[in-house]
């Protein structure tokens, strides 16, 4: 059966250190993958989406990357954060043809 | 501007009560879907309607897919406190940029109290 792993689940980082966030999907090939960020009150908002290894498509600008080593593996980056970095942070991923997304269980990202 | 508004933002029922809430939007969608997410956890998919029309029931959940493909809504019938939980529409877009990029509601977040 196909699963998604999201780490940490947790996370409280200094204003101005890096970020690195991990996702791995199992018992599939070649998915879509997706980081959303949602903050209350304001739904979840798409930060990348990736069709391929070393494919990133960025939906709006921001102190954010991401990339893309292995079929499987998302991995969402920051080389300094942000005070408005904080957030829930969401992978998910989709089969080609198939609509529905499997979100992890997310990342609660305090940035102090 | 939001593409996909959903109402009310708040709900909170008695047990037993039945309730609807509601995705609308100006846009034609290829395909929309709901979600339920308790805090702290992924957002889990209850359902994907693709038809003008389309009604599909699961369990005490009722989704319809409006007509023009503009709008949707979520039916539950004899609301349990498990049914607890912030209810998620998204949509594809007919003419987005990528075909796999979900637009997300805010969400309603519903209560069910014992």
């Amino acid at each position: 059966s196909q699963t998604i792993h999201q780490w940490p689940a947790t996370l409280v980082q200094p204003v101005g250190s890096p970020l690195s966030l991990e996702c791995t999907v199992e018992g599939t090939s070649n998915p879509n993958l997706y980081w959303y960020r949602q903050a209350a009150g304001r739904g979840l908002q798409l930060l990348f989406y990736s069709v391929g290894i070393g494919q990133i498509s960025s939906e709006v600008p921001q102190n954010l990357s991401a990339s893309r080593p292995q079929d499987r593996q998302f991995i969402l980056s920051s080389k300094k954060l942000l005070l408005s970095d904080s957030g829930f942070y969401l992978c998910a991923w989709n089969g080609r043809g198939f609509y529905g997304y499997t979100f992890g269980s997310g990342t609660r990202l305090t940035v102090v | 501007t939001q593409l996909l508004e959903q109402s009310p933002q708040f709900l909170s029922i008695q047990e037993g009560e039945n309730l609807t809430v509601y995705c609308n939007s100006s846009s034609v969608f290829s395909s929309l879907q709901w979600y339920r997410q308790e805090p702290g956890e992924g957002p889990v998919l209850l359902v994907t309607v693709v038809t003008g029309g389309e009604v599909k029931k699961l369990k005490r959940l009722t989704f319809q897919f409006g007509d023009a493909r503009k709008d949707s809504s979520l039916h539950i019938t004899a609301a349990q406190p498990g049914d607890t939980g912030l209810y998620l529409c998204a949509g594809i877009l007919t003419s987005g940029a990528g075909s796999y990029q979900l637009t997300f509601g805010k969400g309603t977040k519903l209560s069910v109290i014992p």
